[in-house]
């Protein structure tokens, strides 16, 4: 059974600083790899797909990697800002018979003091 | 707003009662998901439809649980003789055909549901 773990649960830093987002996987028969955002009673949304065959992808501030050898994920923010504050959550795609679905992590809350 | 909607946005319910949730995926998108997530979680994966066929179901989806997708577009989910349980936030998410590798998942604002 695959099992998505995030590390750390919550992460408080100043504003400006750059940080990484810890997430692993347990099975490496994944179709892709999705790093989304959650604010406070909200839907998510989507930041960075990387496929399996890719290493990284990266948006504006935002980098993520993929190692799918080791079941590792990061999500690497620069120049953190106050509303970068949400919770975090990686997802791994995951074969079902005509299709996918998403097994995700618990997420990482991010908070970005000002 | 061409993004996925779902209604209603927040429903509060009495223990026993039945609930319906309706979820808009992006237009021409087949593949439509839904999931469930309490409060401090990620989201579980409830069930799949590709078009109008539902092709897979978790075992979190009891039978007191039935989804629908009439026709390929909207989608419903029905949850009957309600448990304080249910609780959760129900998301709805939509993807368009093509190949699974690259296939992106589009969530919605999701609906709150209470059971009291």
């Amino acid at each position: 059974k695959q099992e998505v773990t995030q590390i750390p649960a919550a992460l408080s830093v100043p504003e400006g600083e750059n940080l990484v987002l810890n997430c692993s996987f347990t099975d490496s028969a994944i179709y892709n790899l999705q790093w989304f955002r959650q604010d406070p009673g909200k839907g998510l949304t989507s930041l960075l797909l990387i496929q399996s065959s890719q290493r990284e992808q990266t948006s504006g501030r935002l980098n993520a990697s993929l190692d799918k050898s080791s079941g590792r994920s990061t999500l690497y923010i620069a120049a953190s800002q106050p509303g970068d504050s949400a919770t975090y959550l990686c997802a791994v795609s995951l074969r079902v018979e005509y299709g996918n679905k998403l097994v995700f992590g618990a997420g990482t809350i991010l908070r970005v003091k000002s | 707003d061409t993004g996925v909607s779902q209604n209603p946005r927040h429903k509060i319910t009495k223990r026993g009662q039945n609930v319906t949730f309706r979820c808009d995926p992006i237009s021409e998108h087949n593949r439509l998901y839904w999931y469930r997530q309490t409060l401090g979680q990620g989201p579980e994966f409830l069930t799949y439809f590709q078009n109008e066929a539902q092709l897979e179901k978790s075992r979190l989806l009891s039978d007191r649980f039935s989804a629908e997708r009439p026709k390929g577009s909207f989608s419903t989910l029905e949850i009957q003789r309600t448990e304080q349980g249910d609780s959760a936030m129900y998301l709805c998410a939509s993807s368009p055909s093509g190949t699974l590798s690259y296939n992106e998942q589009f969530f919605g604002p999701g609906t709150r549901l209470t059971v009291l």
